[in-house]
């Protein structure tokens, strides 16, 4: 069965910096897909990146970019010059393709950037 | 364009009672999903609905839960004889390629 761990409950950054959130997963599929969600206090689940099995490059989406390590089993997000409204929860995800998708969640990181 | 949206964006009830949570997808998905968020559960996968087929309800946690879908569009969650173990942020998102979900805001229950 597929699984997310995410190993670092809660992350500070100072304003400016980069940081990096780490994701391992777990699966026999060959063929996954690895997605990055933002969870601001709102709640709202807001889309950040998704890293193919396939692909080629590393993911990259503005200020977010995928740092993905297939050896290592690792998806590590990296948001480069972080903004004092990237404090928000963060999870990272994978579907399960032959149940319509439906996504296996880590159990997120909070992560606070400091002023 | 719009996104999805959910309502009530927050409910409180008795325990006993029953609530419903409505989803809108975004116009033209033909894939939505329900999860649940806990503090102890974590996001939880309940049901997943796929054009005219039928669903799939593995996590739904019990048979007071239930969900439909109408004209391949709308959804309604239903739990009944809520309990305060139901108490979590309900949240509702859509596809439209199999791939990328897109989440709406959650509903908020709280059973007293």
């Amino acid at each position: 069965a597929q699984k997310i761990t995410q190993t670092q409950p809660g992350m500070f950054v100072q304003e400016k910096e980069a940081v990096t959130l780490d994701c391992t997963y777990d699966t026999s599929d060959p063929s996954y897909g690895l997605f990055w969600y933002k969870q601001p206090s709102s709640g709202e689940m807001i889309f950040l990146i998704y890293q193919g099995s396939y692909d080629q490059q590393n993911a990259t989406e503005g200020r977010y970019s995928l740092n993905f390590q297939k050896a290592r089993k690792s998806a590590n997000l990296v948001i480069s010059a972080s903004q004092l409204g990237d404090s928000a929860m963060y999870f990272c995800a994978t579907p399960i393709y032959n149940q319509g998708g439906k996504l296996i969640f880590g159990q997120g990181t909070e992560l606070s950037v400091k002023p | 364009g719009a996104g999805v949206s959910q309502s009530p964006s927050n409910k409180v009830t008795e325990k006993g009672k029953d609530v419903e949570l409505r989803c809108d997808p975004i116009s033209g998905h033909t894939a939505l999903y329900w999860y649940r968020q806990s503090l102890g559960q974590g996001l939880e996968f309940l049901i997943y609905f796929q054009g005219n087929s039928a669903p799939d309800k593995s996590g739904l946690p019990s048979d007071r839960f239930s969900a439909e879908r109408t004209g391949g569009s709308v959804s309604t969650l239903t739990i009944q004889r809520t309990q305060q173990e139901d108490s979590a942020v309900y949240l509702c998102a859509s596809s439209s390629d199999g791939e990328t979900q897109y989440f709406g805001p959650g509903t908020r229950l709280l059973v007293l």
